[in-house]
Order: C-alpha cells, then sequence, then structure tokens
C-alpha cells in the first residue's frame, strides 16, 4: 500500500530565508511525487514532480525538491521565501505500477513571516 | 485556457435535501476524479471515473453517488446530506495514468458545501 507522510503540520520561516517542507513516502514500486500548493478556499496546484532522472526538480514559483530514494523522501524547498509562499502544502505519491489513484500526505501550513 | 471548471463555489443546502455538484473540464483526460476536503486536511478520494469505467473508493458512503454523460462533465450528487457531510469538494482530472509518463492532476477550484 502507497502511503505519504508529512512530519510538521506547520512550518514557520522568516520572509528572505530558504524554506523547506519535508515528505516520506512509501510505495511498493516506482514512485511518481507530486508537490501541490493550496491557498484558502481554492484547488490545490501543481508545483512540480519526480518521475525518474535527475534527484532536484524545478517547479513553479522557485520551488524545487529533491528525491532521495535511500531515505525514502521528497522534500520541497525555495531558497528565499515570500510572503506569499504562505499556504497549505501536500505531497503526493502514486506507484508507477499500479492504478490511476494518488495517496496525498495530511499537508503542512507554511507560514512565511514578514 | 483549458482548465477545470466546478458549479457551484458555494452551495448551501438542507439537511436531508438531495444537492448535485457539477464539475467540468476543457483538457480531455480519460480521468476524472472526485474528493472531499474537510478542515486544511488532505483530500479524501471518493470515486473517479476512467473513461465510463466507475471505481468506488471502498469507504465512500453510499450517500454519495456520481455521473459521467461525456468526457467533459462529471456530477457528485449527495442523496441526503448530513451536517457530517460539510466539507469542500474538489473535482481533479488526469491523463490515462495506464501511459508513459506521470502525469500530474489537475484541480477545479472546489465547491464549498454548507448543510443546515
Amino acid at each position: 500500500a502507497q502511503s505519504v507522510a508529512q512530519p510538521e503540520d506547520q512550518v514557520n520561516v522568516a520572509e528572505g530565508n530558504p524554506l523547506t517542507v519535508k515528505c516520506t513516502y512509501s510505495v511498493s514500486g516506482n514512485p511518481y511525487l507530486f508537490w501541490y500548493v493550496q491557498y484558502p478556499n481554492r484547488g490545490l496546484q501543481f508545483l512540480l514532480k519526480y518521475i525518474t532522472g535527475d534527484n532536484l526538480v524545478k517547479g513553479s514559483y522557485g520551488f524545487e525538491a529533491e528525491f532521495n530514494k535511500s531515505q525514502t523522501s521528497f522534500h520541497l524547498k525555495k531558497p528565499s521565501a515570500l510572503v506569499s509562499d504562505s499556504a497549505l502544502y501536500f505531497c503526493a505519491v502514486r506507484d508507477g505500477n499500479y492504478g490511476q489513484n494518488f495517496v496525498f500526505g495530511p499537508g503542512t501550513r507554511l507560514s512565511v513571516l514578514p | 485556457d483549458a482548465m477545470v471548471i466546478q458549479n457551484p463555489r458555494y452551495q448551501v443546502t438542507q439537511f436531508g435535501k438531495p444537492v448535485t455538484l457539477s464539475c467540468s473540464q476543457t483538457l480531455n483526460h480519460n480521468v476524472m476524479y472526485w474528493y472531499q476536503q474537510k478542515s486544511s486536511q488532505a483530500p479524501k478520494l471518493l470515486f473517479h471515473y476512467y473513461d465510463k469505467d466507475f471505481n468506488n473508493e471502498a469507504d465512500t458512503p453510499d450517500n454519495f453517488q456520481s455521473r459521467r454523460p461525456n468526457t467533459s462533465f462529471c456530477f457528485l450528487d449527495i442523496r441526503s446530506p448530513g451536517l457530517g457531510d460539510a466539507a469542500m469538494y474538489l473535482c481533479a482530472t488526469s491523463r490515462d495514468l495506464r501511459l508513459a509518463g506521470a502525469y500530474e492532476q489537475y484541480f477545479g477550484p472546489g465547491t464549498r458545501l454548507t448543510v443546515t
């Protein structure tokens, strides 16, 4: 069975500082990994994904994520946080070998303080 | 722009009164999903369609039904809404995930359902 953990409910960071939102996963086959962001009263918005290849994936709005197979992690990062990055972030995984479904983590609320 | 549209954005219904939420897409994606999301929690998958093939999650209550009359449209019917069904309902689409490549989901803006 697939599962995703986001160990931090809340991450606070000062504007201009680097940010990291953590994600670990478990799948039986090859993992396809995704990050989404959700602003209040909105749907989820795709940020980036890992399929294969380079472990460092670059996405929208200056975000990037690093895939680490040995640690089964896919942490979201940004070198310099903006106040407008404050939102709810979801990590999701799909087992590349099975089905049409995605499994979402519980979400991490990011607050960027001015 | 190709997109996923949900109507209405806000829906108020009475306890026990049937309600229908709608979703349409211009992406021509094979797969359409309905999720329930409560209080900034992770979205909970209710069911999905692969073309006309309906796939219900094991723990989705019978109170929730869905219809997909064509590729572009998908409806969520709640037959007898209870107070516990108040939530954000998200529609999403994706390409056929059996095809090569890892395709992301595209989400609509959601419909916030209030049950009085």
